[in-house]
């Protein structure tokens, strides 16, 4: 089974819609991350959180927002969804030992 | 967002070749990751380097980090047709984890 786990891994929607993308890991890390990913470009960070507590912004922050729900759950948001939000979303795990784990992603497209 | 300077942006090898790539930043880092990704998954990570000057391997894969802390290499030998993806560098400074990411090679082989 995989250690990290998105949901959904597809989804096609329409500008100014509410979309929720949710990360699972199983690997007992307390660090979870979400980038995105834009073609032929490497991954950008969106948020960040250390613990259950703890949320930060990343470098594109704007226009998301994430909710940690568990240890074990990191869940992205995109308020009103628009065309240029259209992307590949990654979620990561870190023990903090500087190595990140990715999940699989979620393609995003918003018309 | 930041980026890392990764080079080269592609490469078109024979089966049986090596491979060189690097990556170079304005900044220090204090760690080094390199990641790869096949189409339509996330990153997986091949190597991570902890201390300038260190060289490490994975099977075929060999990695440096750089003695002035602002570079890092992978070399790949003796390619075969499963090594074809996108190679990612990554650098962590500072005392926070947040990764900063290479624009990504993409590999291709030729049997």
């Amino acid at each position: 089974d995989a250690d990290v786990t998105q949901t959904p891994r597809n989804r096609i929607t329409k500008t100014g819609k509410r979309i929720m993308l949710e990360c699972s890991q199983t690997k007992g890390h307390d660090r979870m991350y979400w980038y995105r990913q834009d073609p032929g470009l490497g991954l950008q960070l969106i948020y960040y959180s250390f613990d259950v507590k703890d949320i930060n912004k990343g470098e594109i922050s704007d226009g998301y927002s994430v909710s940690r729900q568990a240890q074990a759950k990191f869940s992205l948001s995109l308020e009103s969804a628009i065309p240029n939000q259209t992307a590949l979303y990654f979620c990561a795990t870190s023990a903090g030992t500087g190595s990140q784990f990715f999940g699989p992603g979620t393609r995003l497209t918003v018309l | 967002g930041q980026q890392l300077n990764q080079s080269p942006q592609s490469m078109f090898i024979q089966e049986g070749e090596d491979v060189s790539m690097n990556c170079t930043s304005s900044s220090i880092f204090n760690t080094w990751l390199w990641y790869k990704q096949d189409p339509g998954e996330g990153p997986v990570l091949l190597i991570a380097l902890y201390k300038a000057g260190e060289l490490t391997s994975n099977g075929r894969l060999t990695a440096q980090f750089g003695i002035t802390r602002k570079d890092s290499f992978l070399n790949i030998s003796a390619s075969i047709p499963s090594d074809v993806g996108i190679y990612f560098c990554a650098g962590q400074g500072g005392d926070t984890d947040k990764l900063i990411f290479g624009t990504g090679t993409r590999l291709q082989v030729f049997p």
